[in-house]
């Protein structure tokens, strides 16, 4: 089993959807989750950065975790087209290097 | 100037030449690392430098070879590359030692092998 689990998609919605991306993961031991975002012909960078179970809030964006299923989620509120990109989450090690990433879902946000 | 810096953007190569994949980080963190990214799958770890010094070689083929001299630099030197090498490469780099540190990445080097 992986340590991550990611629907690659890809997602295509209508401009001011609510999108919810979705990850799920292997270790109950894990406790800090991260997520991506990767527009094309760039590299990945941090958006939200969550402890623990509930719900982190950033502008249009919410990050829940629900530590019982081992369930990890990405909301967007009122989508724009300048979201239209790929979103990793991604789980850092509470020991050693070995990030754990999921493959990514690719959203696209139609005008 | 952004915070992790790689060159080149592009690079296409044969599979007899020799090149190297640079990257340079502003931000003043002591690890850094070298990730591969093909489509549909997840990023894969390759290297890890933790104040210079390598902590990771994950069963990366020889024909890849990392060099770390110093904390703000790290480079990837390729040869005798093959087709199935062609992807993203991503620098990143982080605050070792500091519990759960997030990575910053770079923009990558896009290789062709051919």
């Amino acid at each position: 089993q992986k340590e991550v689990e990611q629907d690659p998609g890809p997602l295509s919605v209508p401009e001011g959807a609510i999108v919810s991306l979705n990850c799920t993961y292997s270790n109950s031991a894990f406790q800090y989750f991260m997520w991506y975002r990767q527009y094309s012909r760039k590299g990945p960078e941090l958006l939200m950065y969550t402890y623990s179970s509930g719900n982190k809030e950033d502008g249009r964006f919410t990050a829940q975790v629900d530590k019982s299923s081992k369930y990890i989620s990405l909301f967007i509120r009122d989508s724009q087209p300048s979201d239209s990109a790929t979103y990793l989450c991604a789980i850092p090690p509470h020991t050693g290097n070995q990030f754990y990433f999921g493959t990514g879902t690719s959203l696209t946000v139609i005008p | 100037e952004t915070g992790v810096t790689q060159t080149p953007r592009h690079l296409v190569m044969g599979m007899t030449n020799k090149k190297s994949l640079k990257c340079e980080q502003h931000l003043g963190h002591n690890a850094m690392y070298w990730y591969k990214q093909s489509a549909k799958k997840p990023l894969e770890l390759m290297f890890v430098y933790n104040f210079k010094e390598q902590t990771e070689n994950n069963s990366v083929p020889s024909r890849f070879s990392p060099e770390c001299p110093n904390s703000s630099h790290l480079f990837l030197h390729l040869h005798t590359l093959q087709p199935e090498d062609s992807a993203l490469y991503l620098c990143a780099s982080s605050t070792a030692g500091t519990d759960y540190s997030p990575l910053h990445f770079g923009n990558g080097t896009r290789l062709t092998v051919t």
